[in-house]
């Protein structure tokens, strides 16, 4: 049994540019949500996909959108960077069954110049 | 924003005493969890409390929840220096019907002096 991976590690960006970070789920986990972290706070909920569908998304705009493959991997995608969008950015994946554990990943650092 | 809020912010031990934390939260729960990070890398989750529990155990780790005060404690016995790590305690369910996502507090800084 795997955990859950993410790529890259470490991502430097200029502000206006577009971000692909990548997660892939925990064997026999269908649920991946995504969470950003800034520096000295705690995870902040981005948006959770189920089987292909967002399946809650948190207070964050419309330039955070992500997908989920038939393989229940995930990407998240940030367009036009801000500097404020420089933080870790965690993926985690679970079960469906509401309340489950959530196992996370190691994380994408993103630093947006 | 913050669902919960842990405290202390920062809390530093000797090696073989007890950590307490404690987490606050606002609003109905179905769950608690507790999560250590490492140096700003990725989550690992500790244990997970259910609304209807008071009590949990996992070897050095005892958690307790008090719905009536909306508050969790965990305790770490017989501290280690690997035990180091910031420590999250995490939040899913609730009004709203929120059960789909986990609402964390800022943390604690654990450190465990050799």
């Amino acid at each position: 049994e795997t955990g859950v991976t993410q790529s890259p590690t470490h991502l430097i960006k200029t502000r206006g540019q577009q971000v692909t970070l990548r997660c892939s789920s925990q064997s026999g986990h269908n649920t991946v949500s995504w969470y950003q972290q800034a520096l000295g706070q705690g995870p902040q909920f981005i948006f959770q996909y189920y089987r292909e569908e967002e399946n809650g998304r948190g207070n964050f705009p419309p330039r955070f959108s992500g997908l989920q493959f038939p393989n229940y991997s995930s990407e998240l995608n940030v367009n036009a960077l801000e500097l404020d969008d420089s933080a870790l950015y965690l993926c985690a994946s679970s079960l469906t069954s509401p309340g489950g554990t959530q196992y996370f990943g190691p994380g994408t650092r993103l630093t947006v110049l | 924003s913050q669902q919960g809020e842990e405290d202390p912010q920062a809390l530093s031990i000797q090696e073989g005493e007890n950590a307490t934390m404690n987490c606050s939260y606002k609003t109905s729960i179905n769950n608690l969890q507790w999560y250590r990070q490492n140096s700003g890398r990725g989550l690992v989750h500790l244990i997970l409390i259910r609304s209807n529990e008071r009590e949990k155990h996992s070897g050095r780790l005892r958690v307790t929840l008090d719905t009536s005060k909306k508050s969790s404690s965990l305790l770490i016995t017989a501290s280690r220096a690997a035990d180091t790590a910031s420590y999250f305690c995490a939040t899913d369910g609730g009004s709203g019907g929120s059960n789909y996502k986990l609402t964390f507090g800022k943390g604690t800084l654990l450190t465990v002096n050799p």
